[in-house]
């Protein structure tokens, strides 16, 4: 079975620039959720998807952050216009129900020059 | 607002040794986790803890939860080189959310 994956696995951006992160998660997993490590920091809690629909996004740090789950299955986080402090690594992790243990991705690192 | 303290942070052990990590966190909990991610990959769920007084052990791994004191160890015997990593301990917020509420990680690094 295919583990969590993320796109791309490195990005570096000037400021102002846009990125978009992408997240597929397990077959079959309705929840999605997206979390980013700012280094040697905690990983914080960005957002829960249910399937398409945003469940939790509470963590979400201003509104140059927008995630998209259309379909219910792959997650796209697009960051524009990027800064200096979004920089870090970012995961996205899903789980069949809310219960359960989340299976991690290994993470896009996002560099803002 | 539930805060998980981890230390130490950085941890440079011999192989052989024994050490114990330390997971303090300030609000009641329903669950607490540890993963370990080796550099580049992903998170890699190692235990996950319900109720006080359980103890978990996989391998030279063994992991404890105190609710009482809300404090969870993770014991480290015999280190080898392959558990050299960083360790998350994680803490679901109360409630019934299931979001876990990380620590900053300890990085652990076994030498010979």
């Amino acid at each position: 079975e295919a583990g969590v994956t993320q796109f791309p696995s490195h990005s570096v951006i000037e400021k102002g620039q846009t990125v978009t992160l992408r997240c597929d998660p397990i077959s079959g997993h309705d929840n999605l959720y997206w979390y980013r490590r700012v280094m040697g920091k905690e990983i914080k809690f960005l957002l829960h998807f249910v399937k398409e629909s945003k469940q939790d996004e509470s963590g979400m740090p201003n509104n140059r952050f927008l995630a998209e789950r259309t379909g219910g299955t792959y997650s796209t986080l697009k960051v524009q216009p990027a800064e200096l402090e979004d920089s870090g690594v970012y995961f996205c992790a899903s789980s069949q129900v809310i219960q359960e243990t989340q299976y991690f991705g290994p993470g896009t690192r996002l560099l803002v020059l | 607002e539930l805060k998980v303290e981890q230390n130490p942070l950085f941890l440079s052990m011999q192989e052989g040794k024994n050490y114990t990590i330390y997971c303090n966190y300030s609000t009641t909990s329903d669950r607490l986790y540890w993963y370990r991610q080796d550099p580049g990959k992903s998170l890699e769920s190692l235990f996950v803890l319900l109720s006080n007084g359980a103890v978990k052990q996989e391998g030279r791994l063994m992991a404890s939860l105190d609710t009482k004191a809300r404090l969870s160890t993770l014991h480290i015997t015999a280190a080898v080189h392959d558990l050299s990593a960083t360790y998350f301990c994680a803490v679901d917020r109360s409630g019934g959310s299931y979001i876990p509420t990380f620590g900053r990680g300890t990085s652990l690094i076994v030498h010979p």
